[in-house]
């Protein structure tokens, strides 16, 4: 079985300081891991995601993301926040070739200070 | 733009009432996939199909239902509407089927109320 858990429901940075919005999962075989993102009033849109190819995934919008096994983690980090970044973000976890059976986290609601 | 459409926008209806959402998959794609998003619950996979056919199922209650047509569109029916069904209902559409390399594209939502 999969699980995602996000840490934090609630994330604030200043403007151009660090993003890192952390994501850990669970899964008792080889995972795809997700990240997408939902601006207000929109649908989700996918940032950036893990297929095993290579552990340090680059997304859109300057957004990247390391897969690391032994912590079971994939944490998605922007080296430097502005305000259109301000959004809700969702982690998220499959299978590996069975992405039908995605499973969201409760999403992470990153606020952006001026 | 995902390409991907639902209709409507909001829906606004009584308890105990049905409706009815569509779905429009981007040009091409064969799945289509249904999720709700509520506050308590967050996002669930709901229903998957595929030319057609359903092919995976989630937490999908038995008042719901679904089906794609031969175009392609979908449509997702809720009845006996209870208040805790107030949510978001997202439609997804990828081009074909698990384990390829393709994504899934997230429609606008439809927002549901039932007073």
């Amino acid at each position: 079985a999969q699980s995602v858990t996000q840490l934090g429901s609630h994330v604030s940075v200043s403007e151009g300081a660090l993003v890192l919005l952390r994501c850990n999962y669970s899964s008792s075989v080889p995972p795809y891991l997700f990240w997408y993102v939902q601006y207000p009033n929109q649908g989700l849109q996918l940032l950036l995601k893990y297929t095993s190819a290579a552990t340090l995934v680059k997304g859109i919008n300057g957004f990247e993301a390391e897969f690391k096994k032994s912590e079971t983690s994939f944490h998605l980090t922007k080296p430097s926040a502005h305000m259109r970044d301000a959004a809700e973000y969702f982690c998220a976890v499959s299978p590996m070739n069975r992405d039908d059976k995605i499973i969201f986290g409760k999403g992470t609601r990153l606020h952006i200070l001026p | 733009d995902s390409g991907v459409t639902q209709t409507p926008k909001h829906l606004i209806t009584a308890t105990g009432q049905r409706v009815t959402l569509r779905c429009s998959p981007r040009s091409g794609d064969l799945s289509v996939y249904w999720y709700q998003q509520s506050l308590d619950q967050g996002l669930q996979f709901l229903i998957q199909y595929y030319n057609g056919e359903e092919r995976a199922k989630g937490n999908i209650l038995e008042r719901f239902s679904a089906q794609q047509f031969p175009d392609l569109h979908s449509e997702l029916n809720l009845s006996s509407l209870e208040l805790g069904d107030s949510a978001l209902y997202f439609c997804a559409s990828r081009a074909g089927l698990a384990g390829s390399s393709d994504t899934q594209y997230f429609g606008p939502g439809t927002r549901l109320t039932v007073l």
